[in-house]
């Protein structure tokens, strides 16, 4: 099975701060991976999907990268609606999320 | 636009069943395969099935294997989970999620609002 790591676990960050969340695959899935904002007692949203392509309606302050093990999540510019959990989750095999990360405006 | 709906969720004890419904709509439901992903209370998110779009391959989570079965009748717009032999650990709010791509390999593009399943005595 291919385990998925996130972190941090939670941030706390400012308005405007630019914010990162890493992922890692135990294992190459070359670029199927795909984030996910959720928001308390909402269902997930997805934001980037196959690791660097925007969801149409989805705000170009968000932004993914990476291959093989490694992505990279952005936000480039917080905003208090961003205030969530966000996960990735790679489909490379059977999907699998990542534990999440909570994010909080300072 | 597009739509999810799950019912079917409720309290049910150790070791009974429950069949979950996921009803959409704004989409061709027949063209899509779909997913159950579920969520304990405070935790993270757990792939637990799909089905393709014409409902001829099907694959579950090790959690679930053997005891859940997802299906769909494409006839009457309708995605199912049935599960069996619950557990506590079955508790948590179920989703279901619309996959765009052939053999819906997991891209989760559109989910439904969820419906809580309870196990407890």
């Amino acid at each position: 099975d291919i385990q998925m790591t996130q972190s941090p676990s939670s941030l706390s960050a400012s308005v405007g701060d630019r914010v990162t969340i890493t992922c890692q695959a135990s294992q190459d899935i070359t670029n199927y991976l795909n984030w996910y904002q959720q928001k308390p007692g909402k269902a997930p949203k997805l934001l980037i999907y196959d690791a660097s392509n925007l969801e149409t309606g989805v705000p170009s302050r968000f932004s993914g990268s990476g291959s093989g093990t490694d992505f990279t999540f952005t936000i480039s510019s917080l905003q208090p609606e961003d205030i969530a959990t966000y996960y990735c989750q790679q489909y490379d095999n059977l999907p699998r999320f990542g534990p999440g990360t909570k994010v909080d405006i300072k | 636009q597009v739509q999810l709906v799950e019912s079917g969720g409720g309290v049910v004890q150790p070791g009974r069943s429950l069949r979950l419904s996921c009803a959409p709509s704004g989409f061709t439901f027949s063209s899509y395969g779909m997913h159950w992903v579920r969520q304990a209370p405070g935790k993270g998110l757990e792939w637990v099935a799909v089905i393709w779009y014409d409902g001829s391959n099907k694959q579950y989570a090790d959690s679930v294997k053997g005891r859940f079965t997802i299906s769909r009748d494409n006839s009457k717009n309708t995605l199912f989970l049935q599960m069996n032999s619950l557990r506590a650990e079955d508790t948590a709010v179920y989703y279901c999620a619309r996959d765009p791509r052939i053999a819906a390999p997991g891209l989760f593009d559109f989910w439904g609002q969820g419906t809580l399943v309870t196990v407890s005595s």
